[in-house]
C-alpha cells in the first residue's frame, strides 16, 4: 500500500520560500508511469493544483501558471521523496498543502489522484 | 483554464435517499473527470476515475456517469458515513482544475 507523508515548517515569513517534502513508502517513487503532485487547499476553500513531476527519466514537470513561476518541484529517488519550493510567499499562500500520486489508469490514458498525504498546514505570517 | 462548476453547492438528504451531484466543464472534457470525497480534517479520497470507473475499495453505491455536457456522481442509498464534501476534477488539460465542492449532509 502506497503511503505519502508531507513534512516541513508550519510557519513561513512573507516573501520567504516555502519548502515541503513528501516521503513515499510502500513503493518506489520511480516505479511505474506515475506523476507526483502537489495540491493545496486554503482553509474552508477548494482544491488548487500546484504542479507535478514525472516519476522517472529527466523528471519532466508541469506547473500551474497562476503561481507565476514561483514553483519548483523536484524528485530525489534515492530517498523516495519529492519536494515543493514556493518562493516569495504571501498570506494568500496560507493553506494545507497535500502531496499526491497522479496515478495512471486506462492503459495510461487517464490520470487521477489515487494516493494522498495527510496534509501539511503552512501559515504565512511574520 | 477549464472551469468546473458543481451543483448544488450543498444538499441535505435522509439516509437511504438517492443523491445526485452534477459537474459541468467550461469546455469538453469527454471522460477525463474524477470524483473525490473529503471529510473534515482529512485528505480527499478518490471515488470515481475516468467519469464512471469505481476506484478499488469504494462502495458500489457510488457511481459516475456522463450525460451530454454533464458529469454526474450518484450515491444510490445515502449512508451516514457519506456526509462529506465532494469534488469533481478534470484531467483533460493543464492546469488541472477542481469544482468548488458540494457539501452533503445527513438529515
Amino acid at each position: 500500500q502506497v503511503q505519502l507523508r508531507e513534512s516541513g515548517p508550519g510557519l513561513v515569513k512573507p516573501l520567504e520560500t516555502l519548502s515541503l517534502t513528501c516521503t513515499v513508502s510502500g513503493g518506489s517513487i520511480s516505479g511505474g508511469s506515475h506523476y507526483w503532485t502537489w495540491i493545496r487547499q486554503p482553509a474552508g476553500k477548494g482544491l488548487e493544483y500546484i504542479g507535478r513531476i514525472y516519476s522517472s527519466g529527466r523528471g519532466s514537470t508541469n506547473y500551474n501558471p497562476s503561481l507565476k513561476g514561483r514553483v519548483t518541484i523536484s524528485l530525489d529517488t534515492s530517498k523516495n521523496q519529492f519536494s515543493l519550493r514556493l518562493s516569495s510567499v504571501t498570506a494568500a499562500d496560507t493553506a494545507v498543502y497535500y502531496c499526491a500520486r497522479d496515478g495512471s489508469y486506462c492503459g495510461g490514458d487517464c490520470h487521477s489522484y489515487d494516493y494522498w498525504g495527510q496534509g501539511n498546514l503552512v501559515t504565512v505570517s511574520s | 483554464d477549464i472551469q468546473m462548476t458543481q451543483s448544488p453547492s450543498s444538499l441535505s438528504a435522509f439516509v437511504g435517499d438517492r443523491v445526485t451531484i452534477t459537474c459541468r466543464a467550461s469546455q469538453t472534457i469527454t471522460k477525463y473527470l474524477n470524483w473525490y470525497q473529503q471529510k473534515p480534517g482529512e485528505a480527499p479520497k478518490l471515488l470515481i476515475y475516468a467519469a464512471s470507473s469505481l476506484q478499488s475499495g469504494v462502495p458500489s453505491r457510488f457511481s459516475g456517469s456522463i450525460s451530454g455536457p454533464d458529469h454526474t456522481l450518484t450515491i444510490s442509498s445515502l449512508q451516514p458515513e457519506d456526509s462529506a464534501i465532494y469534488y469533481c476534477q478534470q484531467s483533460y488539460s493543464f492546469p488541472r482544475t477542481f469544482g468548488q465542492g458540494t457539501r452533503v449532509e445527513i438529515k
